[in-house]
């Protein structure tokens, strides 16, 4: 079954951690995202990616990294991780069809929580 | 630029109400919109869609009827349960746009109780 998934699902580290979120989906999608989800649950775009070499960032300005090397896989890193990262991640791809990205498939997001 | 206003909730119904949550856009062109739910601790699902004026988007006992002349896409059901307790999020995605895609509104937590 076609389906996207993340690892972890929760996490909890100290600050100054290096961490990585996984990304990856088996639907072939070219098109991958990065969302931020506040504790009012609104959603922030925080990365983006065409296909494989390519990454850009969302609207909200996030100091987390990505890359696409492979079209199924699009992790996210923290290289020094803050309280102030503490939120909840939500990874999601979609499809280009009928000359525009239509619906977008989510994961179940990583809660990342850092002391 | 392109935007998505729903109503703030946090809303309370008993079981069996009847549900509305608005939702109106502004977009330049024929955006196609849509309703997700996000049930605690999980990620969204797409609830409905509809990509042109007048169409009905319906699952799950929802419905959406894409309205161009007011700009609204109001998600309503008939007859809420419990397990329709969720964040509800109204989305569009702007034709011919390669750039970010999906524009959603701020979400709708829905509470019901028995």
């Amino acid at each position: 079954e076609a389906d996207i998934y993340q690892t972890p699902r929760y996490l909890v580290i100290g600050t100054g951690k290096k961490i990585t979120l996984e990304c990856s989906q088996t639907m072939g999608h070219d098109k991958m995202y990065w969302y931020q989800q506040d504790p009012g649950m609104e959603l922030h775009l925080i990365h983006y990616s065409y296909g494989v070499n390519s990454t850009e960032k969302g609207d909200l300005s996030s100091e987390s990294t990505v890359s696409r090397i492979r079209t199924e896989h699009f992790p996210l890193t923290l290289e020094s991780a803050r309280p102030s990262h503490t939120s909840q991640y939500l990874c999601a791809s979609s499809e280009f069809q009928g000359g525009s990205y239509n619906e977008q498939f989510f994961g179940p997001g990583t809660r990342l929580t850092v002391l | 630029g392109d935007s998505v206003t729903q109503m703030e909730g946090p809303v309370t119904l008993s079981e069996e109400a009847f549900l509305t949550i608005n939702c109106t856009y502004t977009a330049t062109g024929y955006p196609s919109l849509f309703w997700y739910v996000q049930y605690p601790g999980e990620g969204l699902q797409l609830l409905l869609k509809a990509t042109k004026a007048d169409d009905k988007g319906s699952n799950k006992g929802f419905e959406a009827t894409y309205r161009k002349e007011t700009t609204s896409f109001h998600l309503e059901k008939g007859s809420v349960q419990v397990s329709d307790s969720a964040v509800y999020f109204c989305a569009l995605s702007a034709a011919n746009q390669a750039g970010t895609a999906l524009i959603f509104g701020k979400g709708t937590t829905l509470s019901v109780s028995s």
